[in-house]
């Protein structure tokens, strides 16, 4: 069936760099994504949303990238630190109005100081 | 800020018992959900929960499953016979709309180990 994944299963970086943790899913009808953050020990926390109809949303210090194109999602983390380090997962929904989600496998980002 | 509770944080448990994991939504929350995430794997949808009935479910969610609301707070998922499969992160989710599925607000989650 179709899914989502993450290319990248670690991203270390250092404090103060930028991060880019990506994502490529393979349904065409997907119109909805999201990136998640789990830190240890924790649930799933949102981070930032995009609709298929944008390529590009901002938030504080996140910014997610759609290229519909290729199938492929990003998220840049600006200025990273160390409370950054979780594991970050995409999730899409075919229909923006529905509950469920499926998520990606996700990416550990650690932040070394 | 208002936030989800499970209890417990970890439950060990026999193949072949039942288990009840509770969860307390936030509480101006009208949409309740179970996901779990076997580890190492990604987190899945098993079921979403409105107005005491279920919503929708997924192929996990079989009859060995089931959800109440039992009062005014908690929400709960049964596990009647536990198998080893069913070892997992089991979290759960409130909102307040259903058409915001940005605005799922998780817990912490509950460990279940099946031994």
């Amino acid at each position: 069936g179709e899914s989502v994944g993450l290319h990248l299963p670690t991203l270390s970086v250092q404090e103060g760099d930028n991060s880019i943790i990506n994502c490529a899913y393979s349904n065409s009808a997907s119109d909805y994504f999201i990136w998640y953050k789990q830190e240890s020990g924790k649930g799933p926390q949102f981070i930032i949303d995009i609709r298929s109809n944008m390529d590009k949303r901002q938030g504080q210090r996140v910014t997610v990238l759609l290229n519909k194109t290729v199938k492929h999602l990003s998220l840049q983390i600006a200025a990273t630190q160390p409370g950054d380090s979780a594991v970050y997962f995409c999730a899409e929904s075919p229909n923006s109005g529905y509950s469920t989600l499926t998520f990606g496998k996700g990416t550990m980002l650690l932040v070394s100081p | 800020e208002p936030e989800v509770t499970q209890t417990p944080s970890h439950q060990v448990t026999q193949m072949g018992q039942e288990v009840i994991l509770r969860c307390v939504p936030i509480s101006n929350h009208l949409y309740f959900y179970w996901y779990r995430q076997i580890l190492g794997q990604k987190v899945e949808f098993l079921v979403s929960f409105y107005n005491n009935e279920i919503s929708e479910k997924s192929e996990i969610f079989d009859d060995q499953f089931s959800v109440e609301r039992p009062d005014g707070s908690n929400f709960t998922l049964k596990i009647r016979s536990t198998k080893l499969e069913d070892s997992a992160m089991y979290f759960c989710a409130s909102s307040e709309y259903r058409d915001r599925v940005s605005e799922q607000y998780f817990g912490p989650g509950t460990r279940l180990t099946v031994t």
